[in-house]
């Protein structure tokens, strides 16, 4: 079954750029989606199809995908932006998600 | 405004059924793809299972393959999720998710319901 590794954890100081990356075999040939989950709440799709963006979501997310590795980055990090971040590709009509990266804030 | 649901969680002796609800507002329920993921406590997301618009096709993830049946009303804008021979592996919270697919034909899960908690416990 196809798998996607995403580190633990990232830290990152505010005003600074955060980098969550997703790594997956050929993972450059799909289409990876991102979703950030803060404590006791529901995920929300931050970014699709590598690179957009859903309405509501700020610009300073954003998105890339090549190779075996996808990439989340935000500029300009914020403290509300400390969660859980999740990549997930599709493997035909199967769903499957990285184990979750926490960024923290400090 | 886009809303789902879930409900019918709780606390179900290993071995037990249990079935889940989502109830789904604000959309045209017939147009959407569906699918359940859940979420163990303190874990990451593990996707659960999917269901076509029509209801005719579904999939499931291995370690639900055979317990779980993934069902949809579109008459009711309802999705449900029959969990049966429960596991202790099985406690976690269930999401219901929508999937929303490009006419490129790429996917996203787009709106996700607030979650309900499965316990199972003796």
């Amino acid at each position: 079954s196809y798998e996607l590794t995403q580190p633990p954890s990232v830290s990152v100081s505010p005003g600074q750029t955060a980098s969550i990356t997703c790594s997956g075999d050929k993972l450059g040939d799909k289409y990876a989606c991102w979703y950030q989950q803060k404590p006791g709440q529901s995920p929300v799709l931050v970014i699709y199809q590598d690179t957009k963006r859903p309405s509501g979501i700020p610009e300073r997310f954003s998105g890339s995908n090549s190779g075996n590795t996808a990439t989340l980055t935000i500029n300009g990090t914020q403290a509300m932006d400390e969660a859980d971040y999740f990549c997930q590709a599709w493997d035909n009509r199967d769903v499957v998600f990285g184990g979750g990266t926490k960024l923290t804030v400090l | 405004e886009v809303q789902l649901v879930e409900s019918g969680g709780g606390l179900i002796q290993p071995g037990g059924s249990l079935r889940l609800s989502c109830a789904v507002s604000g959309f045209t329920f017939s147009s959407y793809e569906m699918s359940w993921v859940r979420q163990a406590p303190g874990k990451g997301l593990e996707w659960v299972s999917y269901i076509s618009s029509s209801g005719k096709t579904t999939y499931y993830a291995d370690s639900v393959k055979g317990r779980f049946t993934i069902s949809r009303d579109n008459s009711k804008n309802s999705l449900y999720l029959q969990m049966n021979s429960l596991r202790a592996e099985d406690t976690a919270v269930y999401y219901c998710a929508r999937i929303r697919t490009d006419s490129s034909g790429y996917s996203r899960l787009d709106y996700w319901g607030q979650g309900t908690l499965v316990t199972v416990s003796s």
